[in-house]
């Protein structure tokens, strides 16, 4: 398996513009996570997904900022409009439940967002 | 509660000896203890985890030692080697659980010199 691709890996804009990270979770996963890493505020999740639907969006910052999965095999972060305070490594993981046990989460390799 | 606290920020070592990072955290809902290891430009990866059931686990020369009463969890790497220097995440989460979140330790840069 390829693994968990997010795209882009870099992306810099200006401020005010919109933003859409992507991400292909492994196949068979259920469930996916994103995460935002900073210096100074390590690894936050963002917002997770079971079978495609958001459980938890309680660590999404503000109202700029969305996520949705259409479908099994495709996750989108967006931010709109985008802020300098925004910039930060953006993380996409996957990983399977596992009955009595908790699955592995399986990172990408990150959106590395820079906003000027 | 669901605060995982990690010490240190970072650490030098030298080449062949014990580097060790420490984890506490409050919530004893928390039983499942997993390690990640993060290399420039990449994401975390899973190194190796622990359930409280028991105080050690070895895996190689990377090592996690559990103190259930004192809520609070370390990881020593014997005999580093330069390739270990990395960032390196404690984490802890509910084994079973519904939720599959886990709460993250705020990373240790480890260097291992030459």
């Amino acid at each position: 398996d390829a693994g968990v691709i997010q795209s882009p890996r870099h992306e810099v804009t200006e401020m005010g513009q919109e933003v859409t990270l992507r991400c292909k979770p492994i196949s068979g996963h259920d469930y996916l996570f994103w995460y935002r890493q900073t210096m100074m505020r390590g690894l936050e999740l963002l917002i997770y997904f079971n079978n495609n639907v958001p459980i938890d969006d309680s660590g999404m910052p503000e109202d700029r900022f969305s996520a949705k999965m259409p479908n099994a095999s495709f996750s989108t972060l967006k931010i709109q409009p985008s802020e300098p305070r925004d910039s930060a490594v953006y993380f996409c993981a996957s990983s399977l439940f596992l009955a009595g046990g908790v699955g592995e989460l399986f990172f990408g390799e990150g959106s590395r967002l820079t906003v000027l | 509660q669901q605060q995982v606290k990690q010490s240190p920020q970072s650490l030098i070592v030298q080449k062949g000896g014990i580097s060790i990072i420490n984890c506490a955290y409050e919530n004893t809902a928390f039983d499942y203890f997993p390690w990640y290891q993060q290399f420039p430009g990449k994401g975390p990866a899973l190194l190796i985890a622990i359930r409280p059931d028991v105080s050690e686990k070895k895996e190689g020369r990377f090592t996690i030692s559990f103190n259930k009463s004192a809520k609070q969890f370390s990881l020593h790497i014997m005999d580093s080697q330069p390739g270990d220097s990395a960032t390196y995440f404690c984490a802890a989460g509910v084994f079973g659980g519904s939720a599959r979140q886990l709460t993250f330790g705020s990373g240790t840069q480890l260097t291992v010199l030459p």
